[in-house]
């Protein structure tokens, strides 16, 4: 069975500040890629995605994931951060083998506080 | 275009008893898959159904089980509560033309006492 690590559960950083994310998962085979963020008291949102193509991804609100096939990784970051990102932030893997099977598989998540 | 909705938002049962939980997905999604969210392990796959049809299942016990109508609601059913139940519950929905995200509802915040 696939997992998927996220390495940071609690990241605080000033307004301005540059963001890097850790995700990695083990799966040995092709992998949808996805961050969802869940601001407090909201739901569920999609930042961004990768199913094949540029590994280099740009999402949403000025995010960016890089998906690195020989590291299993799926980082995301953020040249400027601002207090309003203030969320969590939780990496997921959709294994492509078994269409049959959407089951999204998520890491444990990060929760970013950006302080002004 | 109307977003993922969950019914009720809240609830509070009692050890023991049974509860229903209700998704209604996107408009022209097929696909509804339940997760459970708590602080402790996360969100876990529950199940997933397409065409009223369960295609996949997580690793939770009987208790758990759902169904899905002719019109893509779907139902999560819950039996003999646990206190470990407690949890946010939520509903995702996909549009199965190609490659699709899931597109989650607000949940149901359920708790039990």
């Amino acid at each position: 069975a696939q997992s998927v690590s996220q390495h940071n559960h609690h990241v605080i950083l000033s307004e301005a500040a540059s963001l890097e994310l850790g995700c990695n998962y083990s799966y040995g085979g092709t992998v949808n890629l996805f961050w969802y963020v869940q601001y407090p008291g909201q739901h569920l949102q999609l930042l961004l995605k990768y199913f094949s193509g540029d590994p280099l991804v740009k999402g949403i609100k000025g995010f960016e994931a890089e998906f690195i096939k020989s590291k299993f990784s799926f980082n995301l970051r953020k040249p400027s951060v601002q207090w309003s990102d203030t969320a969590e932030y939780f990496c997921a893997v959709n294994p492509e083998e078994d269409m049959g099977r959407r089951a999204l598989t998520f890491g444990s998540g990060t929760r970013l506080q950006v302080q002004p | 275009k109307a977003g993922v909705t969950q019914t009720p938002r809240y609830l509070i049962k009692t050890r023991g008893q049974q509860v229903t939980l209700s998704c209604s997905p996107i408009s022209g999604h097929r696909s509804v898959s339940w997760y459970q969210q708590t602080p402790g392990q996360g969100l876990q796959f529950l199940f997933e159904y397409f065409s009223e049809t369960q295609r996949n299942k997580g690793n939770f016990p009987g208790r758990f089980s759902g169904r899905q109508f002719s019109n893509s609601r779907s139902e999560m059913n819950v039996s003999t509560l646990e206190l470990g139940d407690s949890a946010l519950y939520l509903c995702a929905s996909r549009n199965l033309g190609g490659y699709t995200e899931a597109f989650f509802g607000q949940g149901t915040r359920l708790t039990v006492v």
